[in-house]
């Protein structure tokens, strides 16, 4: 199976920051990578697919980069509706796993 | 507008059964692959279940292997998990989402809460 590493699991940061989270495969996964959203007590949200495709409605403060076995997801200017869980998924073979998750706090 | 709605979870005694069902809308449901992903409370996304386009391929988490069978109906544009000899440790609440290919995201239901409690 493959692994998915996301750093850091946790990351406090101040409105208007750019922050940065990173998911690392443990095997080359081309641009199979999905990153979601998680906000408390809500099913995730698609942000990027396809490693750096936005999804439709997302805001554009949100963009994702990487290819092979290493990703990331960027918000450029931290807004307080950021705060939330952010998932890694890979799709490029089965099973489609998970990076562990990093929460996001302002 | 695409939609998934789940359906189909309780409460329910260790070793019993459910049956899972996710309607689809909003989009070409026989045209996309499908999967189960759950959440146990508190903990991350972990996905349980794939099935192909055709249904002819499925493929289980370790966990759920042999006690899970993952099932569609692209007539009725429906998705479902036959989940027997649950174990306390099912608890969570299972999301059936559509897998994104080239132009196509992928799409999460809201999900539905499975307890396996005595």
């Amino acid at each position: 199976d493959i692994q998915m590493t996301q750093s850091p699991s946790s990351v406090s940061a101040s409105v208007g920051d750019r922050v940065t989270i990173t998911c690392q495969a443990s095997q080359h996964i081309s641009n199979y990578l999905n990153w979601y959203q998680q906000k408390p007590g809500k099913a995730p949200t698609v942000l990027i697919y396809g490693a750096y495709k936005m999804e439709t409605g997302v805001p554009s403060r949100f963009s994702g980069s990487g290819s092979g076995t290493d990703f990331l997801l960027t918000i450029s200017s931290l807004q307080p509706e950021d705060i939330a869980t952010y998932y890694c998924q890979q799709y490029d073979n089965l099973p489609y796993t998970f990076g562990q998750g990093t929460k996001l706090e302002i | 507008e695409v939609q998934l709605v789940e359906s189909g979870g309780d409460l329910v005694q260790p070793g019993g059964s459910l049956r899972l069902s996710c309607a689809a809308s909003g989009f070409t449901f026989s045209n996309f692959e499908m999967i189960w992903v759950r959440q146990a409370p508190g903990k991350g996304l972990e996905w349980v279940s794939y099935i192909s386009v055709s249904g002819s391929t499925t493929k289980y988490a370790d966990p759920v292997q042999g006690r899970f069978m993952i099932s569609r109906d692209n007539a009725r544009n429906s998705l479902y998990l036959q989940m027997n000899s649950l174990r306390v440790e099912d608890t969570a609440i299972y999301y059936c989402a559509r897998v994104g290919r080239g132009v196509n995201s992928p799409f999460w239901g809201q999900g539905t809460l499975v307890t396996v409690s005595s």
